[in-house]
């Protein structure tokens, strides 16, 4: 399975700041993906990162909130806007080969003050 | 709407017996299932899946049965070891042509004790 890294691991921040999260897959993938898991709570779709082209969000979560982009097809970056304590949660980036089975990155801890 | 339920926060199991991870969803359309074991400070790992064609799959210690009648599938493990001791999700996918999206359950969380 693909080797998948996220940074930062952690991050602390002030409220009505914003925060881009990295991901980054050592070989090409098909569809990447970003979750929330949000403390004591399941993992949560965001949306689907498409490459070249805007992504597609799930019902409850918007672009002005979550812009997503992926440029090729071994990156993909998610910025937390205008973030409030409610935004405080775990964000995974996952990738599939094609398959049903997704590969989850070490997630990015986020924290806002 | 949890379209996936996983009703137990926590299971306690003693080194070397069966642990027994169960998980209900109310989607019919579902038609992949998987589970997913997870550490502090680590992503989800993929542990194992099944098709909703059949109703077991079996890998070494890990064991899935699906049950589509009551529409209920259990992860088995046997022999448990204290580094099984994690949080399992479980997770459907409603649709491949709905691009591959994964809902998961809440999550159980599994000590297996020396």
């Amino acid at each position: 399975s693909a080797v998948i890294s996220q940074k930062p691991s952690r991050d602390i921040c002030q409220r009505g700041t914003s925060l881009t999260i990295q991901c980054q897959v050592d070989s090409q993938v098909t569809m990447m993906f970003w979750y929330r898991q949000q403390p004591g709570q399941s993992l949560t779709l965001i949306a689907t990162a498409n490459q070249g082209s805007e992504a597609t969000y799930e019902s409850g979560f918007v672009i002005d909130k979550f812009p997503i982009s992926r440029p090729n097809l071994t990156f993909s970056t998610l910025t937390v806007s205008n973030m409030s304590p409610e935004d405080s949660s775990i964000y995974l980036c996952s990738v599939t080969d094609g398959g049903y089975e997704q590969y989850f990155g070490p997630g990015t801890r986020l924290t806002v003050t | 709407d949890q379209q996936v339920k996983q009703n137990s926060p926590s299971l306690s199991v003693q080194e070397g017996r069966i642990s027994i991870l169960n998980c209900d969803y109310t989607n019919s359309m579902f038609d992949y299932f998987l589970w997913y074991k997870k550490y502090p400070a680590e992503g989800p790992t993929f542990l194992i899946s099944i098709s909703s064609i059949k109703d077991k799959n079996e890998d070494g210690r890990f064991t899935v049965f699906l049950n589509k009648s009551a529409k209920h599938l259990s992860l088995h493990i046997v022999p448990s070891q204290p580094g099984d001791s994690a949080v399992y999700f479980c997770a459907a996918s409603p649709d491949y042509n709905q691009g591959g999206k994964l809902i998961f359950g809440q999550g159980t969380e599994l000590s297996v004790k020396p």
